[in-house]
């Protein structure tokens, strides 16, 4: 079946410029996980869904970040005004109910704020 | 200090050989650990989950060791298909949805 999809899967902007990074999770997975991975680095922690809520938003790094969820599917992160320091790559995960440990990954969308 | 911390590596691994690494964690609340594997440019894939009481998958072995905080993955028999970036997680105590994730210990296994 299909997994979860991003996009774009590349993102080259301008530093100040607005970017909407899209995250399309595997049908039934109600959980959905929103990561950041610079080069070299660990995945960070962004914000996770339950649903359509977000009970835990502390990951992500200022309030140029939101990220929003609808009809239980569909996610999007938000970076308002990029800064350099956002150049990452972006991953989404989901996960079914009661199994959060097991996330599926999505490609990732590579962002570069020049 | 980052709550899970790895040795980046790498470790270099004749081909049917052992390697072992670990994984601290500083959140002694944690309650769950796993083990996800990265290739390079690729997305992570949980590889296993680990066990208060150990557990194994086929040639890999996981151990939790809680007094000292720590977890580890041994690797028996390696095969050039197990170069990867290994990837420790640790499920927060806090937020049941949060898993705190180690930037990794790369393993190359040569022929």
């Amino acid at each position: 079946g299909a997994g979860v999809s991003q996009s774009p899967s590349n993102k080259v902007t301008e530093k100040g410029k607005d970017v909407e990074l899209r995250c399309d999770p595997i049908s039934g997975h109600t959980a959905l996980y929103w990561y950041r991975q610079s080069l070299g680095q660990g995945l960070e922690f962004l914000i996770y869904f339950q649903g359509n809520s977000a009970p835990d938003k502390s990951g992500l790094p200022s309030d140029r970040f939101s990220a929003e969820r609808t009809g239980g599917s569909v996610s999007t992160l938000t970076i308002q005004r990029t800064q350099q320091e956002d150049s990452a790559v972006y991953l989404c995960a989901s996960s079914i109910p009661g199994q959060f440990h097991e996330q599926y990954f999505g490609p990732g969308t590579r962002l570069t704020v020049t | 200090r980052k709550e899970v911390e790895q040795d980046p590596g790498p470790f270099n691994v004749p081909e049917g050989a052992t390697v072992a690494f670990n994984c601290t964690y500083s959140n002694s609340a944690s309650q769950s650990f796993f083990w996800y594997r990265q290739d390079c440019r690729k997305e992570p894939k949980l590889l296993m989950s680990v066990y208060s009481s150990g557990n194994e998958d086929g040639r890999f072995t996981a151990q939790l060791n809680r007094a000292s905080q720590y977890i580890s993955l041994l690797i028996r028999d390696s095969k050039l298909s197990d170069s990867a970036t290994y990837l420790c997680v640790v499920g927060s105590g806090d937020s049941w949805g949060k898993f705190q994730f180690g930037a990794g210990t790369q393993v190359v296994v040569t022929p």
